[in-house]
């Protein structure tokens, strides 16, 4: 059982570069979602599925795209990558029913830099 | 907007002594609040969840506290260890923002030896 895997690790762009972070969950969550993680800022919340096919934004969704396409799938995409963008970027995921319905789950983190 | 403040945002203790890590947040409809602790480089491990109709919620040497009415949830380590020295997140669920999991920005906690 991996839990939630996160792909790349690390990751260098320079502005303007567009990539994708991938998200996957093997434990058949319902709920999947995207923060960044700032200095000081504690996580904020990017983009979130509640199920395959349904996705909704949070608090800093600008610059950002998802796709939930398969329940063990949530990517992020950049389609621009801009300074600003530099960050820690973790996955999270919560089997969204039963007595631990909102623990989240979240994978090892994606670090990364935008030139 | 639910807001949650966790002060102070470092703490330094000697061995052995307790921790009383704070969580404050301004919107009391509430569906839980969970404790998290995140080490250098990692991700976030769940510690505690407390669901709105709980008062505390305990786990080995961990208890946490929920007061809605005064927006505040305190999470205590008894006893504490150099292995506890980790930053301690906490999580907001309000009630009309299902999904929305608001986070404090965290306690960063040293025991020294």
């Amino acid at each position: 059982n991996a839990g939630v895997t996160q792909t790349p690790k690390f990751q260098v762009l320079k502005t303007g570069q567009s990539m994708t972070l991938q998200c996957a969950q093997d434990m058949n969550h319902e709920y999947m979602s995207w923060y960044r993680q700032d200095p000081g800022m504690g996580l904020r919340l990017i983009h979130y599925s509640v199920g395959a096919g349904i996705t909704d934004q949070g608090e800093v969704p600008n610059g950002y795209n998802v796709s939930r396409s398969t329940t063990e799938d949530f990517p992020l995409r950049l389609l621009s990558a801009a300074p600003s963008q530099t960050s820690v970027y973790f996955c999270a995921s919560t089997p969204g029913s039963g007595l631990a319905a909102n623990v989240l789950t979240f994978g090892a983190g994606s670090r990364l830099t935008v030139l | 907007k639910q807001e949650v403040t966790q002060i102070p945002a470092a703490l330094s203790v000697p061995e052995g002594e307790n921790l009383v890590l704070n969580c404050s947040f301004t919107d009391s409809a509430i569906y839980n609040l969970q404790w998290f602790r995140q080490d250098p480089g990692k991700g976030l491990t769940s510690l505690l969840l407390i669901q709105s109709s709980q008062r505390e919620q305990t786990s080995g040497r961990l208890n946490a506290s929920l007061d809605k009415s005064s927006g505040r949830s305190t999470l205590y380590i008894a006893a504490s260890q150099p292995g506890d020295s980790a930053t301690y997140l906490c999580a907001v669920l309000t009630t009309d923002s299902w999904g929305k999991f608001q986070f404090g920005a965290g306690t960063q906690v040293v025991v020294t030896p």
